[in-house]
């Protein structure tokens, strides 16, 4: 299957919010409910921070928000802090115990 | 507490094999789903496959078809994966994940990460 589509950089000023979009297909983002965001820095393992389009894993702030409309998934982080600079990945389930990944979306905080 | 820990480094020449290992603890090692994700340098992550720890059932991902396998041994809690044929294209960081409840199709998000094992393959 081919890699979600995200967009290669998104940035912010402190406070503000930003969306990421991912796109996909009804064969994936669009056909289940099943999309994830992680959050990873330079050098580090990635960390999720959204699963099931919506929920929250314990520990990551309810400033990161996901949601779903089609094809498209997309993460809201709102109150932007100069620690949410990162690169994001979406993933989503894809079929027959298959996942796949967005191309990820570096963002910056101004 | 949850966690993976994973192998060392490993450099490899082209043509040749790879076997990273992953062990589990702190949860019930059959109960959850290990996938394994791959970074190239400066690149985004590739889902590669996953296997599940009860039976060792297996799926990977179509572009690792013919050189892959995951094996786990349930006696002392590691997940394994093997990549055959390698190439400079292999070169990268490579994860394990936990992913959801086997009992489940493997849909579910990757909520704990190995440490990563960076293989790089050079002649």
């Amino acid at each position: 299957q081919s890699a979600l589509t995200q967009p290669p950089s998104a940035s912010g000023s402190p406070g503000q919010s930003v969306t990421i979009s991912c796109t996909g297909t009804s064969s994936d983002v669009g056909g289940y409910n099943y999309v994830s965001w992680y959050q990873q820095y330079p050098g580090k393992a990635p960390k999720l921070v959204i699963y099931e389009v919506s929920k929250w894993p314990s520990g990551v702030p309810d400033r990161f928000s996901g949601s779903k409309s089609g094809n498209t998934a997309s993460l809201t982080v709102s109150g932007l802090q100069a620690e949410d600079e990162a690169d994001y990945y979406c993933s989503s389930y894809a079929g027959n115990n298959n996942l796949v990944f967005g191309g990820g979306t570096k963002l910056t905080v101004l | 507490q949850v966690q993976l820990v994973q192998s060392g480094a490993e450099v490899k020449k082209p043509g040749a094999s790879v076997r990273v290992s992953c062990k589990a603890s702190g949860y019930t090692f059959t109960s959850y789903y290990i996938h394994w994700v791959r970074q190239a340098p400066g690149q985004g992550l590739e889902w590669m496959g996953v296997i599940n720890p009860s039976g060792g059932a297996t799926d990977y991902a179509q572009s690792f078809q013919g050189r892959l396998t995951m094996t786990r041994d349930t006696s002392t809690s590691t997940v394994y994966t093997e990549l055959s044929s390698l190439r400079s294209g292999d070169t990268a960081v490579y994860y394990c994940a936990r992913g959801g409840l086997v009992v489940v199709p493997a849909v579910h998000g990757l909520d704990v990460w190995g440490q990563g094992t960076t293989v790089t393959v050079s002649s």
